[in-house]
């Protein structure tokens, strides 16, 4: 059974564009989580969406945006890019939300230049 | 909020080291706690975890109890090997929403050496 898939694996962008990320869930997960894993801070919460709807977000502006598709895949889009945006952004998926195992995709790299 | 704070790396240990990270967290609720590991370029792999108090969780050599007295999950293992060098991030459930949002710590760099 295939795990959690993203696209791209690099993404080089120049500051200013947009950015969009895909992820693709384990089959039959119906959650997907976004995390931004910039160097030396760690892993920081960004989206998480269930059934369509976005359930919650972290910190982060607005210009992080995202949506979830039928097929429960999800996109990842980051307007105006910054040079502080340059990170690894890693996907994760769960079965329905109350369970609280989640299983992550191998990450994009984006640089933005 | 919920947060978890992890012994600061790097860490570097001989093959066959005894190894210890530390990881305690703050929650209100009853979170499931989790170790995951992240092999250089890679994403995250879940290690193990423990879903209540006193539960061990134990996977390829690597062991950790749930204290909830002392709301530590340490992460053990008796003989580490040169592959087990990678980042390990301990992690909670965030028990103020629903479903599977993880709260991590800052990760700990593990280096063997042969």
């Amino acid at each position: 059974e295939a795990g959690v898939t993203q696209s791209p694996t690099h993404l080089i962008k120049t500051r200013g564009q947009q950015a969009t990320l895909r992820c693709s869930p384990i089959s039959g997960h119906t959650s997907v989580y976004w995390y931004q894993q910039a160097l030396g801070l760690g892993l920081q919460f960004l989206l998480w969406y269930d059934e369509g709807e976005e359930r919650n977000r972290g910190n982060f502006p607005p210009r992080f945006s995202g949506r979830q598709f039928p097929n429960y895949s999800s996109e990842l889009n980051v307007n105006a890019l910054e040079l502080e945006d340059s990170a690894l952004y890693l996907c994760a998926s769960s079965v329905p939300a109350g369970v609280t195992e989640a299983f992550f995709g191998q990450g994009t790299r984006l640089t933005v230049v | 909020g919920d947060s978890v704070t992890q012994m600061e790396g790097p860490v570097t240990l001989s093959e066959e080291a005894f190894l210890t990270i530390n990881c305690t967290y703050t929650a209100t609720g009853y979170p499931s706690l989790f170790w995951y590991v992240q092999y250089p370029g890679e994403g995250l792999q879940l290690l193990l975890k423990a879903t209540k108090a006193d539960d061990k969780g134990s996977n390829k050599g690597f062991e950790a109890t749930y204290r909830k007295e002392t709301t530590s999950f340490h992460l053990e293992k008796g003989s580490v090997q040169v592959s087990d060098s990678a980042v390990y991030f301990c992690a909670l459930s965030d028990t103020n929403n629903q479903g599977g949002k993880l709260i991590f710590g800052q990760g700990t760099e593990l280096s063997v050496k042969p």
